[in-house]
């Protein structure tokens, strides 16, 4: 079975831009998590979807949005770059959700905001 | 808001030692999962625990959920350089909030 994936690994971007991130799941799982792994805040949680409707949120601003697609694949969208953003930012996909299933994460895309 | 404790943050270990690290709740949990991130690598599930005193074993690995379920261990017998990494606690609340966060993590290194 195919593990999860992300697109892109690497980005550089500049303060004040927006970027878009890509997560697709492991086939069958319908819950993406996003997180944000910094040396200084750890991992932190963005948002859960789940069939498409977001089912949880972490205490992130509004520049930071997600979606998911009907074949379960999901974006993140963060508006208005940061230097506080540069970050490793994760997905993870699960059968049923965080709580209640084991989550299986991409390799990240780690974002570098100048 | 939920605090998670995690200690020790840093571990340094001879191979062949054990290593254990804690993770605490300031509230009652209503189950908790373990992970572990390698250097440069993304984190992978290794146990989820949901009964109050319970204690699952992996090889090596022992993890334990405290009886008033607002804490829990992971304890590693005769470390190998293959226990590299980081190892997170992650916590599911009893609010009825299903939000899953993530203990700061131990690192630990092997001195071999």
């Amino acid at each position: 079975k195919a593990g999860v994936t992300q697109t892109p690994r690497y980005l550089i971007k500049t303060r004040g831009q927006q970027v878009t991130l890509s997560c697709s799941p492991i086939s069958g799982h319908r819950s993406v998590s996003w997180y944000q792994q910094t040396p200084g805040q750890g991992l932190q949680f963005l948002f859960e979807y789940f069939s498409e409707t977001q089912r949880n949120k972490g205490n992130f601003p509004g520049r930071f949005s997600g979606r998911q697609f009907s074949n379960s694949r999901s974006e993140m969208n963060v508006s208005t770059l940061e230097l506080g953003d540069s970050a490793l930012y994760l997905c993870a996909s699960s059968l049923q959700g965080p709580p209640l299933s084991e989550q299986y994460f991409g390799p990240g895309t780690r974002l570098t905001v100048t | 808001g939920q605090q998670v404790m995690q200690i020790p943050q840093y571990q340094h270990v001879q191979e062949g030692e054990d290593f254990t690290t804690y993770c605490n709740s300031s509230t009652t949990l209503s189950n908790i999962q373990w992970y572990k991130q390698r250097p440069g690598g993304h984190p992978v599930f290794l146990i989820q625990l949901v009964k109050s005193g319970e204690v699952k074993k992996q090889k090596r690995l022992t993890f334990q959920f405290g009886e008033a379920k607002k804490n829990s261990s992971l304890h590693i017998t005769a470390t190998q350089t293959t226990d590299v990494g980081t190892y997170f606690c992650a916590l599911v609340g009893n609010f009825g909030n299903e939000k899953l966060t993530f203990g700061t993590g131990t690192r630990l290194t092997i001195i071999p």
